[in-house]
């Protein structure tokens, strides 16, 4: 049973399109919630938090946390090819005495010209 | 700072062979881990270690091994591998284990068992 949903799986947009990525969970001991980038590579960090209601932004991404309702969204505005990535999305939890991470699956953004 | 670093990067192994995937940081995090990557699966948590000499199984633990006698490296061994071990496995390192700190990647290490 996965514990943390990401939908949707792959999204294709055109540049200058704004998109919303979703990202559900149901963990216990929730610690926080981490957004990953993802280009052919090792996921880079983008955003991690940990108190509902409070939106980070980074240029032209921002993400805001639900606790309440147990979701998460990265919004992209103005996309760019180079946006063209998996987004991973992750949960801290509290478990076995420490802290642990469960992804979700991802979602494929792909950004035509 | 390297960062994380990991060795090999690409392997190609025959089903029964064993071999060890190096993982190193230079940043004195206490908290290291090892995930895998599968098309569709996202990453799945292997084996994580909170400090030097103590380590946990993660998710999917059978059939690797895991030790870390020092702050800086935590290798992962495929005791006898097997077709289902191919994968993309990542390394990574936290400044806490309890606290909440953000995770960085290695680059990688792409196994193919034939």
């Amino acid at each position: 049973e996965d514990k943390v949903v990401q939908s949707p799986l792959s999204l294709v947009v055109h540049e200058g399109d704004t998109v919303t990525l979703n990202c559900s969970y149901e963990v216990t001991n929730f610690r926080s919630l981490l957004w990953y980038k993802q280009e052919k590579k090792a996921p880079t960090f983008l955003f991690m938090l940990t108190s509902s209601g409070i939106e980070k932004k980074s240029g032209r991404l921002s993400s805001i946390l639900d606790k309440k309702e147990l979701f998460s969204i990265l919004n992209i505005t103005a996309t760019q090819t180079g946006d063209s990535a998996v987004y991973l999305c992750a949960v801290g939890y509290s478990g076995a005495g420490s802290y642990q991470l469960t992804f979700g699956k991802g979602t494929k953004l792909s950004v035509i010209p | 700072n390297a960062g994380v670093t990991q060795t090999p990067k690409f392997q190609v192994l025959k089903t029964g062979q064993s071999m060890t995937l190096q993982c190193a940081q230079d940043m004195n995090h206490e908290y290291m881990s090892w995930y895998r990557q599968d098309p569709g699966m996202g990453l799945r948590l292997i084996h994580y270690s909170v400090g030097a000499g103590i380590t946990d199984q993660g998710e999917v633990p059978n059939g690797y091994n895991v030790s870390r006698s020092t702050t800086e490296d935590f290798p992962l061994r495929l005791l006898s591998a097997a077709p289902s071990q191919t994968s993309v496995y990542f390394c990574a390192s936290s400044r806490g284990t309890y606290h909440i700190y953000e995770q960085y990647f290695g680059p990688g290490t792409r196994l193919t068992v034939t």
